[in-house]
């Protein structure tokens, strides 16, 4: 069946570096793929999404690229403040009308001043 | 912009004890979710909901019950309380009408917290 896999957290950076979360993922078809971010106390929010291969999703300075050849959906941002402490759960859906999502396990993320 | 609200926010039952999660959403969303969240796994889908008169098991539906009261609402019901059932209930909704742009995001409630002791 699908699968995500996520880079093990938690994960602590201080202001102004440079983040990576990697994500790799298991699917039968071509699926898409999703970041979602959950805040201390809240719900999940969806972060970004592509839909097909080379697809780049962004959105508030995070980035991910659906790279098909190594099943890949790597998270990245360029200088990572204190408001960006969260988890991060990257996701999958198969194909267009599924109401399936599968989720990785989540990575958290501290960013210290 | 209430979105998908979900009742209560805290809940302690103990071991036995019959219980139902509300929400509702009010995006006109057709189809509708309950995952539960664990430490270490992620969230993992119970029951969902298409569209209103439908429902089909998740991933892990032992022990719980769903009723798609409208389009609205969608409810999850423990019958007899297990502490394994201790965790936080999400409910999701998204806009299936929409698939032939891809698969649509679903917004989430802010969880109930569940502690069966």
């Amino acid at each position: 069946g699908d699968s995500v896999t996520q880079m093990e957290g938690p994960v602590t950076l201080s202001e102004e570096a440079f983040l990576t979360i990697n994500c790799t993922y298991t699917a039968t078809g071509y699926p898409s793929l999703f970041w979602y971010v959950q805040y201390p106390g809240e719900g999940l929010q969806l972060l970004l999404k592509a839909t097909k291969a080379d697809d780049k999703g962004s959105n508030k300075g995070f980035e991910a690229t659906y790279r098909k050849e190594t099943t890949s959906f790597h998270l990245e941002k360029g200088s990572v403040q204190v408001s960006d402490s969260a988890v991060y759960f990257c996701a999958l859906s198969e194909g267009a009308g599924s109401y399936q999502l599968t989720f990785g396990k989540g990575t958290k993320l501290s960013v210290i001043p | 912009n209430a979105g998908v609200t979900q009742t209560p926010k805290f809940q302690v039952l103990k071991t036995g004890q019959s219980m139902t999660l509300q929400c509702a959403q009010d995006m006109n969303h057709n189809s509708m979710y309950w995952y539960r969240q664990d430490p270490g796994m992620g969230l993992r889908l119970i029951y969902y909901s298409a569209s209103e008169g439908t429902t089909d098991k998740g991933e892990v539906p032992n022990g719980y019950n769903v009723s798609r009261l409208n389009k609205r609402e969608f409810s999850l019901r423990l019958e007899s309380a297990a502490p394994s059932q201790t965790s936080v209930y999400f409910c999701a909704s998204s806009d299936m009408d929409r698939g032939l742009l891809g698969n649509q995001p679903q917004h989430f409630g802010d969880g109930t917290r569940l502690s069966i002791l």
